[in-house]
């Protein structure tokens, strides 16, 4: 089965300091692999994914990840933090069929 | 594009008491699904339409669980018997059938089961 792991419920970064969200997969077939952001009381939002191609997936709000076969990880990271990029964090991997499995979510807090 | 609505944005209701939930795709977009979110929790798959046609189904949709699509637009989400375990929020998204996985969630029902 696919699955997805987030190391560490919680971060919390400085602001201008560097993000990185950890996210280690498991899967069966050629990953499809994606990250989505949720603040509080609403729906998610698709950050970026990876599906084929570049390794290296850029998506909005200055945020990138790296899909690495070799360690089965596609962390995310943003160089420089801002307040608003506090959140719920969470990746998922594509299952069986058009199902996405979620990992537990990595809450990132945003310190002045 | 209004993106994907869901009504209501909070129910609260009594043990035992059935739920109805609805939610307006994208238009253009033939795929559908619905997923729960508990606290703590990432959203967990409960099913998946393309047009009308509920093509996948998590065992995490009981028999208390019903979805439906008419006519491949609009679908339903109604919980029967509610228990306090179904407190969470649900959400739905959508997706064209081109492209891969694109999906665009709703804002959400939280449900509170008392």
């Amino acid at each position: 089965a696919q699955s997805v792991t987030q190391l560490g419920s919680h971060v919390s970064v400085s602001e201008g300091a560097l993000v990185l969200l950890r996210c280690n997969y498991s899967s069966s077939v050629p990953p499809y692999l994606f990250w989505y952001v949720q603040y509080p009381n609403q729906g998610l939002q698709l950050l970026l994914k990876y599906t084929t191609g570049a390794t290296l997936v850029k998506g909005i709000n200055g945020f990138e990840a790296e899909f690495k076969k070799s360690e089965t990880s596609f962390h995310l990271t943003k160089p420089s933090a801002h307040m608003s990029d506090a959140a719920e964090y969470f990746c998922a991997v594509r299952g069986t069929g058009y199902a996405l499995n979620f990992g537990k979510g990595t809450s990132l807090l945003v310190t002045p | 594009d209004t993106g994907v609505s869901q009504d209501p944005r909070h129910k609260i209701t009594k043990r035992g008491q059935n739920v109805t939930f609805r939610c307006d795709p994208i238009s253009e977009h033939n795929r559908l699904y619905w997923y729960r979110q508990t606290l703590g929790q990432g959203p967990e798959f409960l099913t998946y339409f393309q047009n009308e046609a509920q093509l996948e189904k998590s065992r995490l949709l009981s028999d208390r669980f019903s979805a439906e699509r008419p006519k491949g637009s609009f679908s339903t989400l109604e919980i029967q018997r509610t228990e306090q375990g179904d407190s969470a929020m649900y959400l739905c998204a959508s997706s064209p059938q081109q492209g891969t996985y694109g999906y665009t969630f709703g804002s959400g029902t939280r449900l509170t089961v008392v």
